[in-house]
């Protein structure tokens, strides 16, 4: 079967570093994707890794071991627009996208 | 700046009209998804197309239909609606063979069925 775990909900306070886990087990891999969608709104791409190591963009950086089927976003510097919904999604067998249930970020001031 | 558009974003409707949700992307993307989900929960595929007149089931059943004539257009229907179909409706799109491209969402649909 298909499962990608992560934490429901998390609260950090602005200009703190967060830390998002994601793990998964997927029917083949051909990537993993970090998106961040805000309530009522549609899914936005953060980040990508297909190779294990540290991918930064900014404040936001993923990491990827596929070998322990594992993946995080670091999120530095925390603005109050931060607080959102993450998703972590596997591109399996076939291309389709097997999405997680999402964490709920909420940033305090 | 949105190259995924979906119409209507929001519809109120009653119980058993025939409903269908827009889907078009102008970004020749061949691979287009349409996912359902509920507020705070994750996404569910429940359509796909790899390109013209191609069309799968995803992981989620539906009662939906869904049809490709051309590339940049991916409606759904709903021949009956229930009250159980009442939720968000994404729809997206993606390179067809490229690992590396994520994909592109439109800004949905809600739908409440009366």
């Amino acid at each position: 079967g298909q499962n990608i775990d992560q934490p429901t909900e998390m609260t950090a306070t602005e200009g703190a570093i967060v830390q998002i886990n994601c793990t998964y087990q997927t029917s083949g891999f051909n990537g993993l994707f970090w998106y961040q969608q805000h309530a009522g709104e549609a899914p936005t791409f953060l980040s990508y890794n297909v190779l294990d190591g540290l991918e930064e963009k900014g404040r936001f950086s993923s990491f990827l071991s596929r070998s322990k089927g594992y993946s995080y976003l670091l999120l530095k510097e925390l603005q109050m627009k931060d607080s959102a919904s993450y998703l972590c999604a596997v591109r399996g067998d076939g291309q389709n996208f097997v999405f997680g249930p999402g964490t709920r970020l909420s940033v305090l001031p | 700046e949105a190259d995924i558009y979906q119409t209507p974003r929001y519809l109120v409707i009653g119980t058993g009209k025939k409903i269908t949700l827009e889907c078009s992307q102008t970004m020749g993307h061949d691979k287009m998804y349409w996912y359902q989900q509920d507020p705070g929960m994750e996404l569910h595929l429940i359509h796909y197309s790899y390109g013209v007149n191609s069309t799968e089931k995803g992981d989620l059943s539906s009662e939906s239909t869904v049809s490709r004539i051309r590339t940049e257009h991916f409606p759904l229907t709903l021949e009956s609606a229930r009250p159980s179909h009442t939720s968000q409706y994404l729809c997206a799109s993606s390179e067809l063979g490229s690992s590396n491209q994520p994909q592109h969402f439109g800004d949905g649909t809600r739908l409440s069925i009366l």
